[in-house]
């Protein structure tokens, strides 16, 4: 089974501060993307990446960094957080194919900014 | 970019019943439509997917159609049971060889024992 795990589930920060969130997939994936859900709003795409140090933005960037140093781990980073980036947040990863592949969630993390 | 809207975004079906949500897409060049279940505090994970060359697609209770021309695809459930109560979200794909996906808004499912 495909293995997308966030090392955090639940965060507390405060405004202001650094925030990092972590993933880590297990398939080798080529592909791995940051979403962002919030109620009424679907799964909203922060940024993703296609490769090793790749990265483009998606839909919703601003305030938001990522760094993917390794293939399997892709790193989402909030220079200084905000309270309008209390969410819940998704990373995922996928294979590289011409037809469409399956994207597979991680269990998300759930930050407040306080 | 892809606009993908997604209705109702709340159902509320009997047991028994069939529930059916309806999405409408943006950008001609999408070729690929997946939907995501996503049960309470967990992770979403794909129910079934449809293709640009294909018209419908079933599994078991599960179908989905789509119409090219008028840009719109839809998820069938049947035979609706307690365990279909989730919130639903449609996806497209912006482009050939282009990994990205695009979400709708969601739909909340409830199904009334």
């Amino acid at each position: 089974d495909v293995k997308v795990t966030q090392s955090s589930r639940y965060l507390v920060k405060r405004t202001g501060e650094k925030v990092f969130l972590e993933c880590v997939q297990d398939m080798d994936h080529e592909n791995m993307f940051w979403y962002r859900q919030d109620p009424g709003l679907g799964l909203r795409l922060i940024y993703f990446s296609y490769d090793v140090k790749m990265k483009e933005k998606g839909d919703i960037p601003e305030g938001y960094s990522v760094s993917r140093e390794k293939k399997e781990r892709f790193s989402l980073i909030l220079e200084s957080a905000s309270t309008n980036q209390t969410s819940m947040y998704l990373c995922a990863s996928s294979s590289s194919g011409i037809s469409g592949n399956t994207i597979y969630f991680g269990e998300g993390s759930w930050l407040t900014v306080v | 970019g892809e606009n993908v809207e997604q209705h109702p975004s709340t159902l509320s079906v009997q047991e028994g019943d069939s529930a059916v949500i309806k999405c409408t897409y943006s950008d001609s060049a999408s070729n690929y439509f997946p939907w995501y279940k996503q049960e309470l505090g967990k992770r979403p994970q794909l129910i079934i997917d449809i293709r640009s060359n294909v018209g419908e697609k079933k599994d078991q209770r599960i179908a989905v159609t789509l119409n090219k021309t008028a840009k719109h695809f839809s998820l069938h459930i049947t035979e609706t049971q307690p365990e279909d109560s989730a919130v639903y979200f449609c996806a497209a794909r912006i482009s050939f060889g282009n990994e990205k996906l695009t979400f709708g808004t969601g739909t909340r499912l409830t199904i009334i024992p």
